[in-house]
């Protein structure tokens, strides 16, 4: 039982490259989400999933696409990275969308934009 | 919205000494509080929640956290720490599903 695993570790891209990130996790969850993680800013919610081809935008949505073709894996996609997109990005799934419902987390993909 | 605060960004303490994390929110209903640990270049792990239960909340590693509704407090304590307890501490609070972070608290402990 692997949990959440997220796919590439380190990445480093040039001004208006693109690239996707991967999300797996194995625990059967129905909800996953996409965070970053920028110094002093805390965690900031980009987008996240209800279901299996479902997507909503979260607080800081603009520059990022995502996906859920398969229940298991949610994408986010970066079209033309720019350099405000140098961060460490998370992926959290949980069982249930409840208030109190517990969301489990990968280990990160640290980006640097150049 | 809902919002939280740590009051902090860095704590640093001696080992054996209590350790003490601020945490404030602002809810306009009963909230759910969480804090989770990230240790250096890891994701983030939960210690503990609050959902309302009981107002004390014991987590993993002896740390606790207070449930204070009359001072919109969730602050986590540890009685004694340990050099292995030095990591950024996150509080959380959930809104619609959605967990609202705070904005992190690191800890130090000097041997």
């Amino acid at each position: 039982n692997a949990g959440v695993t997220q796919t590439p570790k380190f990445r480093v891209l040039k001004t208006g490259q693109s690239m996707t990130l991967l999300c797996a996790q194995d625990m059967n969850h129905e909800y996953m989400y996409w965070y970053r993680q920028d110094p002093g800013m805390g965690l900031r919610l980009i987008h996240y999933s209800v279901g299996e081809g479902t997507t909503a935008k979260g607080e800081v949505p603009d520059g990022y696409n995502v996906s859920r073709l398969k229940k298991q894996n949610f994408l986010l996609g970066l079209e033309s990275a720019a350099p405000s997109q140098t961060s460490v990005y998370f992926c959290a799934s949980s069982s249930a969308w409840g208030e109190g419902d517990t969301q489990y987390f990968g280990p990160g993909t640290r980006l640097t934009v150049l | 919205a809902q919002s939280v605060t740590q009051l902090g960004s860095h704590v640093s303490v001696s080992e054996g000494a209590l350790v003490l994390l601020r945490c404030n929110y602002s809810s306009s209903v009963p909230p759910y509080l969480f804090w989770y640990v990230q240790y250096p270049n890891q994701g983030l792990q939960l210690l503990l929640k609050y959902t309302s239960a009981a107002t004390l909340v014991k987590g993993i590693n002896g740390f606790e956290a207070e449930f204070k509704k009359s001072e919109t407090s969730f602050h986590l304590t540890k009685p004694s720490a340990h050099m292995s307890d030095a990591a950024e501490y996150f509080c959380a609070v959930s809104e619609r599903g959605n967990l609202i972070f705070g904005k992190g608290t690191k800890l130090s402990v000097k041997p």
